[in-house]
């Protein structure tokens, strides 16, 4: 069964470092996402991702984070300058259609800053 | 802008008892309404989702979930609880005009013997 894939699975860094975290998408799907859950609290919405650029993002994706398709296969998360408060767990998703279809997510990247 | 409410973030249940996980949602059009379940140190994996079909969804591992729009809800449900439902579940509304998933806080369900 296809599935998406993340890496790492777990990353620890110092503060004020860059982070890239990693995702391959189902193949056949063309919208993607990234979601991140900091411990014991929800899954919160970051950005989402269509034709090779943002459709959406929320207030937490600011001017540190990006995103980008850097080949036909690969979703990347970059935190240029990590912070304390960026430790969390990060999801990425990909669905096949806009609007009525799943998500379907990958395992996660757990990030944390020291 | 669509929000959802999980009454109780953590719900106890006995091996064999019903499981009633409650979620409310608010959203000025028509919602897609989803269930996630989210096993220890694992990603989310769909357990239902209402897209404007049958309002009683059916999903795996027997849960169920009905939509009532009157009552803005889309409760969860499973007959009889076994061990391996313990989980936390997130409840998730999609605007048919909008993109992203907003998640509910969750609600950790624990599965007494």
């Amino acid at each position: 069964e296809p599935e998406v894939t993340q890496t790492p699975s777990h990353q620890v860094t110092q503060m004020g470092q860059e982070v890239i975290l990693r995702c391959v998408p189902i193949s056949n799907h063309l919208y993607f996402y990234w979601y991140r859950q900091i411990l014991g609290q929800k899954v919160e919405f970051l950005v989402s991702f269509y034709n090779n650029e943002i459709s959406e993002k929320s207030e937490i994706f600011d001017d540190q984070f990006s995103v980008e398709r850097p080949d036909g296969s690969n979703f990347t998360l970059k935190i240029r300058s990590t912070k304390l408060e960026d430790s969390a767990m990060y999801f990425c998703a990909s669905s096949e259609v806009v609007r009525g279809g799943e998500l379907f997510f990958g395992e996660g990247s757990r990030l944390t800053v020291l | 802008a669509q929000s959802v409410t999980q009454l109780g973030s953590h719900v106890s249940v006995s091996e064999g008892a019903l499981v009633l996980l409650r979620c409310n949602y608010s959203s000025s059009v028509p919602p897609y309404l989803f269930w996630y379940v989210q096993y220890p140190n694992q990603g989310l994996q769909l357990l239902l989702k209402y897209t404007s079909a049958a309002t009683l969804v059916k999903g795996i591992n027997g849960f169920e979930a009905e939509f009532k729009k009157s009552e803005t809800s889309f409760h969860l449900t499973k007959p009889s609880a076994h061990m391996s439902d313990a989980a936390e579940y997130f409840c998730a509304v999609s605007e048919s005009s909008g993109q992203n998933f907003v998640f509910g806080p969750g609600t950790r369900l624990s599965v007494l013997p």
